[in-house]
């Protein structure tokens, strides 16, 4: 089974600084790639998704996230942040080499990301 | 709108009773699932339903029930048998059954005191 590793628990970082969230998975096989966001006390919101093509990939609020598929990686970035991106951030993988994993997102344990002045 | 609707958001019980956790959607949506958030482990699959009258266990089932009698509605039953029930619950559907793309509903806490 997939396995999905977020390196970092806490991002502290300073209102307008970039900012980059690691999130490796453990197969190099055929996979679809989720980034989302959740705010306090609130679901999940996508913030951007890779399933084929071109391997940088734009998303809302100015993330972004790179497939690189020999590193078993899908980091994101943003260039500049803001204090509304104050918020928990997961990175999730869906195996497609089997039929019953439809739907079955396996998440990371998550990124706090805390936004200071 | 269309979106995902839980109820309730807030959810307190004693120890040693059921509580049902409501789920409805108006997207249209075949596929449903049930996560369960815990500081510092991500989302945890209990359950999904990838059609109506039809349901699957995820990866932590035990203590939980669902039931899927119409495409709209998906509701959570936390047992007795659940051992540690307090945490976040989370609800989503799926549109597209080829890329897994999961939308949420706002969630549920439930306390168990």
């Amino acid at each position: 089974a997939q396995s999905v590793t977020q390196l970092d628990s806490q991002v502290p970082v300073f209102e307008e600084a970039p900012v980059e969230l690691r999130c490796n998975y453990s197969s190099s096989v055929s996979v679809y790639l989720f980034w989302y966001v959740q705010y306090p006390n609130q679901g999940l919101q996508l913030l951007l998704k890779y399933l084929s093509g071109s391997t940088l990939v734009k998303g809302i609020n100015g993330f972004e996230a790179e497939f690189n598929k020999s590193q078993t990686s899908f980091h994101l970035r943003k260039p500049s942040v803001h204090i509304s991106d104050t918020a928990e951030y997961f990175c999730a993988v869906s195996d497609l080499r089997k039929r019953d994993s439809w739907g079955k997102l396996q998440f990371g344990a998550g990124t706090q990301v805390v936004v200071t002045p | 709108d269309g979106g995902i609707t839980q109820s309730p958001k807030y959810l307190f019980r004693k120890e040693g009773q059921n509580v049902t956790l409501s789920c409805e959607q108006n997207l249209n949506h075949d596929a449903m699932y049930w996560y369960r958030q815990d500081p510092g482990q991500g989302l945890r699959l209990i359950y999904y339903s990838q059609i109506v009258n039809d349901f699957q266990k995820g990866d932590i089932a035990e203590g939980y029930s669902v039931s899927r009698e119409k495409k709209e509605s998906f509701p959570l039953t936390v047992t007795s048998a659940q051992k540690n029930p307090t945490a976040f619950y989370l609800c989503a559907s799926s549109v597209d059954s080829n890329t897994g793309e999961l939308f949420f509903g706002e969630g549920s806490r439930l306390t168990v005191l």
